[in-house]
This record gives C-alpha cells, sequence and structure tokens, in this order.
C-alpha cells in the first residue's frame, strides 16, 4: 500500500526552527513529484512548496527563503526546514504526492498531517 | 497567482440530492484542476484529477467538467458520507493555488 506519515511537528517559538520529515512507503519519493500543503487552524488548504523528480523546487511567496524541501534517498522520506518561524506559520503540514496524471496534476496521497505551533 | 474561487462557500442539503460547486480560476488552467473532499480532522482527498477524470475508488456520483476559467463539481445523489469541505486546486502553473473551499453540510 502506497502511504505518506509525517513527523516533527511541535510548539516552536517564534524565530526558532523546526524539521518535519515524511516517509513513504510502497513507492519511491526520488521518483516522484513531493509537494508540501499547510492548513491553517479552521483555514483553507494553502500550498507550501513542491520538489520535482529531477530536483527543481518551488516555494510559495509566504515561505521563500525561510523553508527548505529537499529528500533523502537513502530513507525514501520528503523533508521541510522551517526557519525564522513566524506565528501566521502555525498550522497542521501534509505531505503529498505531485501524481503527473497526462492532462493535470494532482494530489493522490497525502500524509495525515502534523501540527506545527508557532507561540511564545 | 491565479485566484480561484469557489461558489457557494457554504450549501445545505438533503440525502439524495444532486449539488453543483462552481470553481472560477482567475486565468486559464486548461483542464489542470483537481477536487479535494476533506472531512474534519482528516486529510483531503483527491476526487477528480484533470478537470473530469475520476480518481481510482470514487463512488461514479461524483462527476467534474469544465476547462480553462470554470469547473463545476457535481454529486448527483447526495450519501451520508459525502457531508464535508470541498476544494478545487490548480496545477496549471506556481504557486499551486486552492480555492477557498464549500461546506456541504446537512439539511
Amino acid at each position: 500500500e502506497e502511504q505518506l506519515v509525517e513527523s516533527g511537528g511541535d510548539l516552536i517559538q517564534p524565530g526558532g526552527s523546526l524539521r518535519l520529515s515524511c516517509a513513504a512507503s510502497g513507492f519511491t519519493v526520488s521518483s516522484n513529484y513531493m509537494s508540501w500543503v499547510r492548513q491553517a487552524p479552521g483555514k483553507g488548504l494553502e500550498w507550501v512548496s513542491v520538489i520535482f523528480s529531477g530536483g527543481n523546487k518551488y516555494y510559495a511567496d509566504s515561505v521563500k527563503g525561510r523553508f527548505t524541501i529537499s529528500r533523502d534517498n537513502s530513507k525514501n522520506t520528503l523533508d521541510l526546514q522551517m526557519n525564522s518561524l513566524r506565528a501566521e506559520d502555525t498550522a497542521v503540514y501534509y505531505c503529498a504526492r505531485d501524481r503527473r496524471y497526462t492532462n493535470g496534476p494532482a494530489f493522490d496521497i497525502w500524509g495525515q498531517g502534523t501540527m506545527v505551533t508557532v507561540s511564545p | 497567482d491565479i485566484q480561484m474561487t469557489q461558489s457557494p462557500s457554504s450549501v445545505s442539503a438533503s440525502v439524495g440530492d444532486r449539488v453543483t460547486i462552481t470553481c472560477r480560476a482567475s486565468q486559464g488552467v486548461r483542464t489542470w484542476l483537481a477536487w479535494y473532499q476533506q472531512k474534519p480532522g482528516n486529510a483531503p482527498k483527491l476526487l477528480i484529477y484533470a478537470a473530469s477524470s475520476l480518481q481510482s475508488g470514487v463512488p461514479s456520483r461524483f462527476s467534474g467538467s469544465g476547462s480553462e476559467t470554470a469547473f463545476t463539481l457535481t454529486i448527483s445523489s447526495l450519501q451520508p458520507e459525502d457531508f464535508a469541505t470541498y476544494y478545487c486546486q490548480q496545477s496549471n502553473s506556481f504557486p499551486y493555488t486552492f480555492g477557498q473551499g464549500t461546506k456541504l453540510e446537512i439539511k
């Protein structure tokens, strides 16, 4: 079964750093496009970042320069290094596989999410 | 950035009803549009990709249509398990963007 499991969420002070990890099973992270999507409490979904199978990376403006997406091929994981955290980064963070369907990509597999709370 | 606008923001309906949710993009996204269902406390679930293709395992009462700037998600006969929040999302260009969500509630 293809599955994603996130970890690393925590309560962190503003200005702090946190690293999230997403472990994949049943498929290879490095062979796929992989994204992070977040959801603030009671709010909608916000795309955060993507890493292509070829290694290209893109970020939402709201996190550019502060967050870094990467993958560990030996562990088959997707990571998100989050620096200079702000209160507005408080959210559930999901990793998702960005499946490259012919006529339109979509997130076909999602993890269960990990909660990041940024507060003094 | 491409803005995605869903309507309505919320809708009340009964089991057996037909419901249509609309999603409009601020610029053309071809058919690079997906629909997701999210229930409280759960991750989103892919329903429709490429505007009209049904994801494997999703009931056939769900259907999608549209292209470029106008899209619809239709549930032909509501079932109790369909009461949830629905999101559209474009993947035509970065940043990927989602609609604000449509909450489908029981009447």
